[in-house]
């Protein structure tokens, strides 16, 4: 079965600090990942998507198929960066999204 | 197009009560998703259309819930005598499908409370 793990309810950082969210798959076949994140009061968005490897507000996430994992990172912290983050497992697959991490970030 | 949009925003209904909710995608997307979300969970998938065709259905969801999408346009997500477990957030997000990259736009959701 397909599964998303995002280990961290909740991660707490200063402005100006490194960020890592961290993401693991399971699937048996090639994955298609994404990266949805929620500002307050506003709905669910594509962040980024790892085909098209793009960084998306300082924002990159590498997939890594031998350690099932696509962690999103971004080098310092913005306040303005502070939302609920999910990691989706999509494609031709039938959409499984991980529970979310929330990230706050302090000034 | 100012993008998904779901109505109505919040419900709040009897146990038993029988419940609609409606989603219209963007228009030029042919697949379009329902999903249910509960606190400190993210979306649970529930089922999706390709064009009027609903071509998954999650085992979650139960035979309480049916959902339509006449003509390929607009969706409604029926729920037959609701138990209070059903409460949660009701998300719907379109896609163009697989040659776009099937990224998800998702409407606001509906909120339902089921007393």
């Amino acid at each position: 079965a397909q599964r998303v793990t995002q280990p961290e309810k909740l991660l707490s950082v200063f402005k100006g600090a490194p960020v890592e969210l961290k993401c693991n798959y399971s699937y048996s076949g090639s994955p298609e990942l994404f990266w949805y994140v929620q500002y307050s009061r506003q709905r669910l968005q594509l962040l980024l998507r790892h085909i098209s490897r793009e960084s998306i507000k300082g924002f990159t996430a590498d997939l890594n198929k031998g350690e099932t994992s696509f962690h999103l990172k971004k080098p310092f912290a913005q306040e303005e960066d502070s939302a609920m983050y999910y990691c989706a497992l999509g494609g031709s697959y039938i959409p499984t999204f991980g529970r979310g991490t929330s990230l706050i970030v302090h000034p | 197009d100012t993008g998904v949009s779901q109505n109505p925003r919040h419900k709040i209904t009897k146990r038993g009560q029988n419940v609609t909710f409606r989603c219209d995608p963007i228009s030029e997307h042919n697949r379009l998703y329902w999903y249910r979300q509960t606190l400190g969970q993210g979306p649970e998938f529930l089922t999706y259309f390709q064009n009027e065709a609903q071509l998954e259905k999650s085992r979650l969801l139960s035979d309480r819930f049916s959902a339509e999408r006449p003509k390929g346009s607009f969706s409604t997500l029926e729920i037959q005598r609701t138990e209070q477990g059903d409460s949660a957030m009701y998300l719907c997000a379109s896609s163009f499908g697989l040659d776009r990259g099937n990224e998800q736009y998702f409407g606001p959701g509906t909120r339902l409370t089921v007393t």
